[in-house]
């Protein structure tokens, strides 16, 4: 695609259900970022994959908090048991490389009710 | 590990006034520098980069240069408008391959 492409763009949950939030980066980039933005808050490093493999995962919150990503494609971000406190906008991003222009989707608004 | 610290906001200008927001970096080897900023309802979006010591990084009369020995990449504008009114973010490519940001400063330009 011409961007990068996040889904749902919205997502009002009940507390402790699970949600999973899709990213699709842009074809050929083998580096793919989440962060977590809340509001009036700057970006929180979740989790980054270079193709399939995530070689830091030092950002995820908690347990809670899983993704994955196959094919060097898309990937997603799974919150189990969700809490009030994960109602953020969750950004995903691509690049080729770490040292090159990242390009940011659009975010999932997640609201935890 | 590696970080990234750039100065609190909000700042708040007048039309034409001088503009720096500082950035400092802590960081193994020599990673690169990035400046993206998200206007208002938008997402973010680079704004300049520098990949190694000495450069300047330039875009829409915005400017950073990598200075090593300071560890710094601040960002300069000479005469900011009220449609820079956004939330600026520095950014390092980190030794692990990630991203890393700073917390953001939140710009506001008055007429």
């Amino acid at each position: 695609g011409a961007g990068v492409s996040q889904s749902p763009s919205n997502k009002v949950t009940e507390k402790g259900k699970d949600v999973e939030l899709r990213c699709d980066p842009i074809s050929g980039h083998t580096a793919l970022y989440w962060y977590r933005q809340s509001l009036g808050q700057g970006l929180e490093f979740l989790i980054y994959f270079q193709g399939n493999s995530a070689p830091d995962k030092s950002g995820l919150p908690s347990d809670r908090f899983s993704a994955e990503r196959t094919g060097g494609s898309v990937s997603t971000l799974t919150i189990q048991r969700t809490q009030q406190e994960d109602s953020a906008v969750y950004l995903c991003a691509s690049s080729r490389r770490a040292d090159t222009e990242a390009f940011f989707g659009q975010g999932t608004r997640l609201t935890v009710v | 590990g590696d970080s990234v610290t750039q100065m609190e906001g909000p700042v708040t200008l007048s039309e034409e006034a001088f503009l720096t927001i500082n950035c400092t970096y802590t960081a193994t080897g020599y990673p690169s520098l990035f400046w993206y900023v998200q206007y208002p309802g938008e997402g973010l979006q680079l704004l300049l980069k520098a990949t190694k010591a000495d450069d300047k990084g330039s875009n829409k009369g915005f400017e950073a240069t990598y200075r090593k020995e300071t560890t710094s990449f601040h960002l300069e504008k000479g005469s900011v408008q009220v449609s820079d009114s956004a939330v600026y973010f520095c950014a390092l490519g980190g030794s692990q391959g990630n991203l890393i940001f700073g917390k953001g400063t939140k710009l506001s330009v008055k007429p």
